[in-house]
C-alpha cells in the first residue's frame, strides 16, 4: 500500500511570496489533514477535510491560508503571502473512515521563509 | 493553552535499558491517546495507542500506561535499542471533536550503544 505522498520536499521563499503545497493521501482515505510544525513543537493541526468537505479549520489562518481538495483525493494547501513565521514543515496525514483514531503521515515539505 | 505536555524534550538511554516517556493532558474530554515516533526528514509514524477505558497496552516491547485520574500516561520502551532514537510525540484525540490529534511538544530519546 502506497503511503501519503507530498511535494515539494523542501521549498525556500521570500517573505510576500506565494507558495502551494501538494498532497495525495493513502487510496481510500476519506480524512485528509494538513499539519504545520513549527522547529522544537508537535504537529499542529491546520485543516482536517472529510472527502472534499471541511470538518476543521478552526486554526488555519484565513487571512493568508487556503487549502481545497478537490475530487475528495489531493489537497493543496496555499500560503499568500508567506511571513516569516511561516516557517515550518508542513505535514499531511490521512486516515480512513472505520472508526480509526490512527492517522498515517507524508514525509513533509520543510518551508523556509526569508 | 497547551493541553498535552511532554515535559521532557530529551532522554538519553543505554540499550537494553528501559526508556520511559511522559506526557499529561488537562482536557477530560480526551478519550484516545497515540505515540508517534519522528526520524529526521521523515513524517511522523504511529507507534502504539490506548483507549481511556483501558489502564494498559502493550505491543512487543513497547507499553502505553494510561492514569486517568492522574490525566497522565507514559509509554515504556524495553530493552531500548539504538533504532529507537527519534523524536516521539504523545497524541490524544476525542471522538466528539471529530477525532482530530492534540500533539505534545515531543521528547527526543537518544539510545547509545
Amino acid at each position: 500500500e502506497a503511503g501519503v505522498a507530498q511535494s515539494p520536499r523542501y521549498k525556500i521563499i521570500e517573505k510576500r511570496q506565494s507558495v502551494a503545497f501538494w498532497c495525495n493521501p493513502i487510496s481510500g482515505h476519506a480524512t485528509l489533514y494538513w499539519y504545520q510544525q513549527i522547529l522544537g513543537q508537535g504537529p499542529k493541526l491546520l485543516i482536517q477535510f472529510q472527502n472534499n468537505g471541511v470538518v476543521d479549520d478552526s486554526q488555519l489562518p484565513k487571512d493568508r491560508f487556503s487549502a481545497e481538495r478537490l475530487k475528495g483525493v489531493d489537497s493543496t494547501l496555499k500560503i499568500q503571502p508567506a511571513k516569516l513565521e511561516d516557517s515550518a514543515v508542513y505535514l499531511c496525514a490521512s486516515s480512513s473512515l472505520r472508526g480509526t483514531y490512527e492517522q498515517y503521515f507524508g514525509p513533509g515539505t520543510r518551508l523556509t521563509v526569508t | 493553552d497547551q493541553q498535552v505536555k511532554q515535559n521532557s524534550p530529551s532522554l538519553s538511554v543505554q540499550e537494553g535499558r528501559i526508556s520511559i516517556l511522559n506526557c499529561d493532558y488537562t482536557n477530560s474530554m480526551f478519550d484516545y491517546f497515540l505515540w508517534y515516533k519522528k526520524y529526521p526528514a521523515e513524517g511522523p509514524t504511529f507507534l502504539i495507542s490506548i483507549s481511556s477505558i483501558k489502564d494498559k497496552n502493550e505491543d512487543g516491547r513497547f507499553t502505553v500506561f494510561l492514569n486517568k485520574s492522574a490525566k497522565h500516561l507514559s509509554l515504556h520502551i524495553v530493552p531500548s535499542q539504538p533504532g529507537d532514537s527519534a523524536v516521539y510525540f504523545c497524541a490524544a484525540s476525542a471522538k466528539a471533536a471529530g477525532n482530530k490529534l492534540t500533539f505534545g511538544g515531543g521528547t527526543r530519546v537518544l539510545v547509545k550503544p
